[in-house]
């Protein structure tokens, strides 16, 4: 079946603008998770949705930064205000009823 | 909150050795450890993983064992071939009702013709 999917794979904005990156999950799966992978940090969580639970937002580096899942399917996280470091390839999972995750291809975000 | 180290940062063998991956975690509470493989330009692939009731698993010429006293768990991969050339990311997490990971640095795996 499909994969998880990402719109758009490549994005640039300038400094000070807000953005929106999309996620499809894989058909069924519960759980989707957004990362963030850069050069200096590596891969890092930065929210989780599972269902209808409160999400895990622990991961989010600032105020800026914000997601939401409607209908227990699409995800869309929200960078306000973009800076330069938020420049990153940010990756979304999903996972069904078991513990694996898979990964869609990611966004990459360059602020200019 | 969960650490995870790894190591090395680069490896280079010849194709048809062997080559390890290694990485501790801090949080003795994790109980799940997968890896990804991840080429250049494409996505995470999970390539096997691996709960902390169990010491090793093997799926072809990969195995991964774990060594819950210590806080350490290591990737093998035998055999080598070129297309295993590309950056291994292992991975903890606590489970429970949310698996989310914390990663290594990464290994820039590659392999010599």
């Amino acid at each position: 079946g499909a994969g998880v999917s990402q719109s758009p794979s490549n994005k640039v904005t300038e400094k000070g603008k807000d953005v929106e990156l999309r996620c499809d999950p894989i058909s069924g799966h519960t759980a989707l998770y957004w990362y963030r992978q850069s050069l200096g940090q590596g891969l890092e969580f930065l929210i989780y949705f599972q269902g209808n639970s409160a999400p895990d937002k622990s991961g989010l580096p600032s105020d800026r930064f914000s997601a939401e899942r409607t209908g227990g399917s699409v995800s869309t996280l929200t960078i306000q205000r973009t800076q330069q470091e938020d420049s990153a390839v940010y990756l979304c999972a999903s996972s069904g009823t078991g513990v694996e995750q898979y990964f869609g291809p990611g966004t990459r975000l360059t602020v200019t | 909150g969960e650490n995870v180290e790894q190591h090395p940062s680069t490896l280079s063998v010849q194709e048809g050795d062997s080559a390890v991956i290694k990485c501790t975690y801090s949080d003795s509470a994790s109980n799940y450890f997968p890896w990804y493989k991840q080429e250049l330009g494409k996505r995470p692939q999970l390539i096997i993983d691996i709960r902390s009731n169990v010491g090793e698993k093997k799926d072809q010429r990969i195995a991964v064992t774990l060594n819950k006293t210590a806080k350490h768990f290591s990737l093998h991969i035998t055999e080598t071939q070129p297309e295993d050339s590309a950056v291994y990311f292992c991975a903890a997490s606590k489970g429970g009702s949310n698996y989310k990971l914390t990663f290594g640095k990464g290994t820039l795996l590659t392999v010599n013709p």
